[in-house]
């Protein structure tokens, strides 16, 4: 099947510092793929869109200076949180939507989480 | 009223029962449902997928979509404690680059 990685898998930091989430997929190439966040139980709450070679499209109410998206190749997206605050403690999910015709290509495949704690 | 409405659970039963796990939509243009398995801490795995109405077995798992009642449903036979997870549906129109919409996920309980 396919396979998304995401690094680290978790991570302390302290307030006012920036942390970099990597997502690769292992197995296939991605043009598109999406950051999630989730808080416990509760669902997935979709941050922003990632497209290779363009810039992200966030969703409402997601700043996109806080939570900066770079998806600079087929197989790699990073999300850095910026000046990070207690508030963002948290776990975020990337997925990625196989491109190369295995499924049908709207099938996303998820990473298996990073979580965030923000001293 | 949201796109996607999904009762959260607890739902608890015993080993070897058949679970029935559905969720409700408002969106009639929505084409592509899939269930996600999410175990604690972890990412969610895709478990089925199906477009439009019918049935899609897969071993032990039965996904089925009903348009004209705009209802999805996941069976589960013979349910097993490692089943214990949250099951999230998530849907999307089609035609290729729409971002899912999912449900608020149901937490099962498969107790020995």
């Amino acid at each position: 099947g396919a396979v998304v990685s995401q690094h680290p898998s978790w991570v302390i930091c302290k307030s006012g510092t920036s942390v970099k989430i990597e997502c690769r997929s292992l197995d296939f190439q991605a043009t598109t793929m999406f950051w999630y966040r989730q808080f416990p139980k509760q669902s997935l709450m979709l941050m922003a869109t990632s497209n290779e070679g363009s810039k992200a499209t966030y969703e409402q109410g997601v700043e996109k200076d806080k939570f900066l998206i770079n998806h600079a190749s087929l197989t790699l997206s990073t999300l850095t949180v910026t000046s990070a605050h207690p508030e963002d403690s948290s776990f975020y999910i990337c997925s990625a939507r196989d491109t190369g015709g295995r499924e049908p290509s709207d099938t996303q495949y998820f990473g298996p989480g990073t979580r965030l704690t923000v001293l | 009223q949201k796109e996607v409405e999904q009762d959260p659970g607890p739902l608890s039963v015993p080993e070897g029962a058949i679970v029935s796990l559905n969720c409700t939509y408002s969106n009639s243009a929505f084409q592509y449902f899939m269930w996600y398995r999410q175990y604690s801490r972890k990412g969610p795995e895709l478990l089925m997928y199906t477009y439009s109405s019918g049935n899609k077995e897969d071993g032990r798992f039965t996904a089925q979509v009903d348009k004209s009642s705009k209802y999805i449903s996941l069976f589960i036979r013979d349910s097993q404690p490692s089943d214990s997870a949250t099951y999230l549906c998530a849907m999307t129109l089609s035609g290729g680059y729409n971002k899912l919409i999912f449900g608020a996920g149901t937490r099962l309980a498969v107790h020995p």
